[in-house]
């Protein structure tokens, strides 16, 4: 089993929609999560933090469950511009604090 | 915020040669950078973490003599791709961590640089 775990999708959904990813991952003892948006070819770009009582930034809200071992990433009013790749890193506490990173969901926002 | 910028941004080389990536922390000292390599429609994955004045530590199947990695300074870490092959062609990424104090306390962000492709012929 993978540590970060993300449906690939592609999540094709029309402009204003409101989506949803989700991400889990294994390593209980992961201490930060983070959300990043890769657009294509470029590199990923810090799109949030995840704290445990959840925070929001604009259109964009994220979530953790550690009890079951997930984030969430909600995107409301979607844009033609939301459309890239998020991927979900998750942190182990200890050690050096390298983040491991889901394969990322592909979001197509279509007019 | 936080700034790295890596060097080439794309690159085309002949296979058995080798290719120098640089990557630099524009406005933080990083005592400790990661290298990542990405192929497409997969996951970035940690190839080494370069510690500035020591050895890099590399995963698990990374062939440490193929990628060299010289962290000479705070601010510059390199990786050379030696004897380049065409399986070697791949979105090769560098990183480094800024650390930031929020409402939840201290939180290692990465930053990422720009990303090197690496075209082998």
């Amino acid at each position: 089993r993978k540590e970060v775990e993300q449906d690939p999708g592609p999540f094709n959904v029309p402009e204003g929609a409101t989506v949803a990813f989700n991400c889990t991952y294994s390593n209980s003892a992961s201490q930060s999560f983070f959300w990043y948006r890769q657009d294509c070819r470029k590199e990923p770009k810090l799109l949030m933090s995840v704290y445990s009582s959840g925070n929001e930034d604009g259109r964009f809200t994220a979530q953790l469950n550690r009890a079951s071992q997930y984030i969430s990433l909600l995107i409301r009013d979607s844009k033609l511009s939301d459309s890239a790749t998020y991927l979900c890193a998750a942190t182990p506490s200890g050690g050096s604090y390298i983040p491991t990173f889901g394969r990322g969901t592909s979001l197509i926002v279509h007019p | 915020g936080a700034v790295v910028s890596q060097h080439p941004s794309r690159v085309i080389c002949k296979s058995g040669t080798s290719v120098k990536i640089e990557c630099r922390s524009l406005d933080f000292q990083a005592t400790t950078m990661f290298w990542y390599r990405q192929f497409p429609k997969q996951s970035l994955m940690l190839m080494a973490t370069s510690n500035e004045g020591s050895k890099a530590t590399y995963e698990q199947g990374v062939e440490k003599d193929k990628f060299l990695i010289n962290h000479a300074s705070l601010t510059l870490s390199t990786l050379t791709v030696t004897s380049a092959h065409p399986e070697d062609s791949s979105f090769y990424i560098c990183s480094a961590r800024g650390w930031t104090s929020g409402s939840a306390g201290w939180t290692g962000e990465l930053f990422f640089g720009e990303g090197s492709r690496l075209t082998v012929l």
